[in-house]
């Protein structure tokens, strides 16, 4: 199983918005809706901050935003906030019984 | 409140063996798999399998077959990761994650650094 396939890095400025892309293919991302995406701040554990496609967890902010069209999924942050800099991966159910993450994306706050 | 309690840092030779353990507290133990992910150093999440607590039957994933065994006490509620004939390469921080639905981590270790050198 290959990992997804997202951008090394994206960036925008405060307060503009980021869109991160997450592509898989026909046995992932395109077949399941168990997409989920993850924060990750540097020295830290990583974080949920969307599941199901499209749910945020509770306490998450809705500047978050994810959404999945074929075979991939995609990550929004509105309103770029400086705390919004970090690693962000995504994740997907690959079918029987297994998971793949995505490559991991670096967002830079201009 | 749910927390997952991984062991401490671990410095290894090649060829010798590893346990971490991931004691999760807070919640019915049985309702939610536990899944382990590895990061080396400076790189990205890797999936490496869970273990389905119900029935302590492991899932691995395909680059974690072999070396990797995943066990369970469901007695002092804790899940384990063996790691064997190390490699330098298996140096990572390996995290313990609760899955609250298919593919949705949504607590974590706080990771457990695995060094493995000569």
């Amino acid at each position: 199983q290959s990992a997804l396939t997202q951008p090394l890095s994206a960036s925008g400025s405060l307060g503009q918005s980021v869109t991160i892309s997450c592509t898989g293919t026909g046995s992932d991302v395109g077949t399941h809706n168990d997409v989920s995406w993850y924060q990750q701040r540097p020295g830290k554990v990583p974080k949920l901050i969307i599941y199901g496609v499209n749910q945020r967890p509770s306490g998450v902010p809705d500047r978050f935003s994810g959404s999945k069209s074929g075979n991939t999924a995609s990550l929004t942050v509105s309103g770029l906030q400086g705390e919004d800099e970090a690693d962000y991966y995504c994740l997907s159910n690959a079918g029987n019984y297994m998971a793949v993450f995505g490559t991991g994306t670096h967002v830079t706050v201009l | 409140q749910v927390q997952m309690e991984q062991s401490g840092s671990e410095l290894k030779t090649p060829g010798a063996s590893v346990k971490v353990s991931c004691k999760a507290s807070g919640y019915s133990l049985s309702s939610f798999s536990i899944n382990w992910v590895r990061q080396a150093p400076g790189q990205g999440l890797e999936w490496m399998g869970w273990i389905n607590t119900k029935t302590g039957k492991p899932t691995y994933a395909q680059d974690f077959r072999g070396r990797f065994v995943f066990s369970l006490d469901t007695s002092v509620r804790t899940a384990f990761l063996q790691i064997s004939r190390l490699k330098i390469e298996d140096t990572a921080v390996y995290y313990c994650v609760r899955d609250l639905t298919t593919c949705a981590f949504d607590f974590w270790g706080r990771g457990t650094l695995v060094t493995v050198s000569s």
